[in-house]
């Protein structure tokens, strides 16, 4: 079955800090993977995914996330971190085909100081 | 509509009560989730629609909860007898075909007395 770990929970930073969350998935197959961001007040909206191709990639708000197919890993990293990128984060992954039942990480909520 | 749509926003009932929650997905949506998020804890899947396929139940915690789905249409999830540790926020998201991400609705705070 799939899995997803997120293995820090909290993570508190200032500004302009350099950013980087853990997401490990158990599956053997080819996956899609996700990360979701939720801003406080906000319902949860796409922040990246990867399907294919180049495994590292770009998304909103200077956001990215490197696949590592070898570690089973889809790591969230951003340079310089802003007090607005206080949110929960969320790592999620699928499988392609059949049913595609999209699993959740726990979360990781970052907190920036401004 | 512009997106996800759920209600009641928020529900306070007390326990033993049945609750049914409405989820309205994006038009053209063919795929339809609920999950539920407890306080301090990720996302729990309970259930899949994809168009008229049978859904996948298979996060479904117990026989209280059932969830319908009409077509490509609206979805309700009903809990009977609710407990408290039913508490929880209850997320609708739907997608359309293939590999489209999610679109969540801003969920459903259902408080169990």
């Amino acid at each position: 079955a799939q899995s997803v770990s997120q293995h820090n929970h909290h993570v508190i930073l200032s500004e302009a800090a350099s950013l980087e969350l853990g997401c490990n998935y158990s599956y053997g197959g080819t996956v899609n993977l996700f990360w979701y961001v939720q801003y406080p007040g906000q319902h949860l909206q796409l922040l990246l995914k990867y399907f294919s191709g180049d495994p590292l990639v770009k998304g909103i708000k200077g956001f990215e996330a490197e696949f590592i197919k070898s570690k089973f890993s889809f790591n969230l990293r951003k340079p310089s971190v802003q007090w607005s990128d206080t949110a929960e984060y969320f790592c999620a992954v699928n499988a392609p085909t059949g049913f595609q039942k999209l699993v959740f990480g726990t979360g990781t909520r970052l907190l920036v100081s401004p | 509509g512009a997106g996800v749509s759920q209600s009641p926003s928020n529900k306070v009932t007390e326990k033993g009560k049945d609750v049914e929650l409405r989820c309205d997905p994006i038009s053209g949506h063919t795929a339809l989730y609920w999950y539920r998020q407890r306080l301090g804890q990720g996302l729990e899947f309970l259930i899949y629609f994809q168009g008229n396929s049978a859904p996948d139940k298979s996060g479904l915690p117990s026989d209280r909860f059932s969830a319908e789905r009409t077509g490509e249409s609206v979805s309700t999830l009903t809990i009977q007898r609710t407990q408290q540790e039913d508490s929880a926020v209850y997320l609708c998201a739907s997608r359309a075909m293939g590999n489209s991400p999610l679109h969540f609705g801003n969920g459903t705070r259902l408080t169990v007395t």
